[in-house]
């Protein structure tokens, strides 16, 4: 089976920057996913790690560690927008590669 | 316009009702995906079909089902629903070749069932 955990909620400051991690434990793993959802819309697709390291795209980096089933985003220069939750989701290996999603963290920007 | 349409976007039903959600793409991807989400649980696995003839069951597939008309068509019926089949409903797309193979959701669906 799989089991990933990323924090409920946090709260960060407009221009600060802001570390949301993610743990999962699976077997068979190819690659991990994170995606943005605004309150009331679709996912949308932010970044995948397959190989340990920083993965860096503009504000946003994530990072993975295989050997300690880990994984963060980093958001930079915080804007009143990325207010959303922000969905850490693993892929497993094999045919189907099926993908297994995390309860999400919901991040609330404040001035 | 959107690669990736559901309909409809909200819908209000009564328990024991037969519901069709129905979703389309034009992005001409082999994968489609049908998922919920309920606050505090995430996005959970119904169905999903990587082509015309293959369908498969996801992690809470009782009480639904799919039919895939096309490449382009992924429908998913409630046969009697439930109260507790209330939720936001999205429907997804991917495609094996893709670098990532990365899933392109739609706009969702909230059902509720009263």
């Amino acid at each position: 089976g799989q089991n990933i955990d990323q924090p409920t909620e946090m709260t960060a400051t407009e221009g600060a920057i802001v570390q949301i991690n993610c743990t999962y434990q699976t077997s068979g793993f190819n690659g991990l996913f994170w995606y943005q959802q605004h309150a009331g819309e679709a996912p949308t697709f932010l970044s995948y790690n397959v190989l340990d390291g920083l993965e860096e795209k503009g504000r946003f980096s994530s990072f993975l560690s295989r050997s300690k089933g880990y994984s963060y985003l980093l958001l930079k220069e915080l804007q009143m927008k990325d207010s959303a939750s922000y969905l850490c989701a693993v892929k497993r290996s094999g045919g189907y590669q099926k993908v297994t999603f995390g309860t999400g963290t919901k991040l609330q920007v404040i001035p | 316009d959107a690669d990736v349409t559901q309909t409809p976007r909200n819908r209000i039903t009564k328990t024991g009702k037969r519901i069709m959600l129905e979703c389309s793409q034009t992005k001409g991807h082999d994968r489609m995906y049908w998922y919920r989400q309920d606050p505090g649980l995430g996005l959970r696995l119904i169905y999903y079909s990587f082509d015309v003839k293959d369908i498969n069951k996801g992690e809470i597939s009782d009480g639904y089902s799919v039919s895939r008309q096309a490449q382009a068509k992924f429908s998913l019926s409630l046969e009697s629903a439930i109260p507790n089949q209330t939720a936001l409903y999205f429907c997804a797309t991917s495609d094996a070749g893709l670098s990532y193979n990365e899933q392109f959701f739609g706009p969702g669906t909230r059902l509720t069932v009263l």
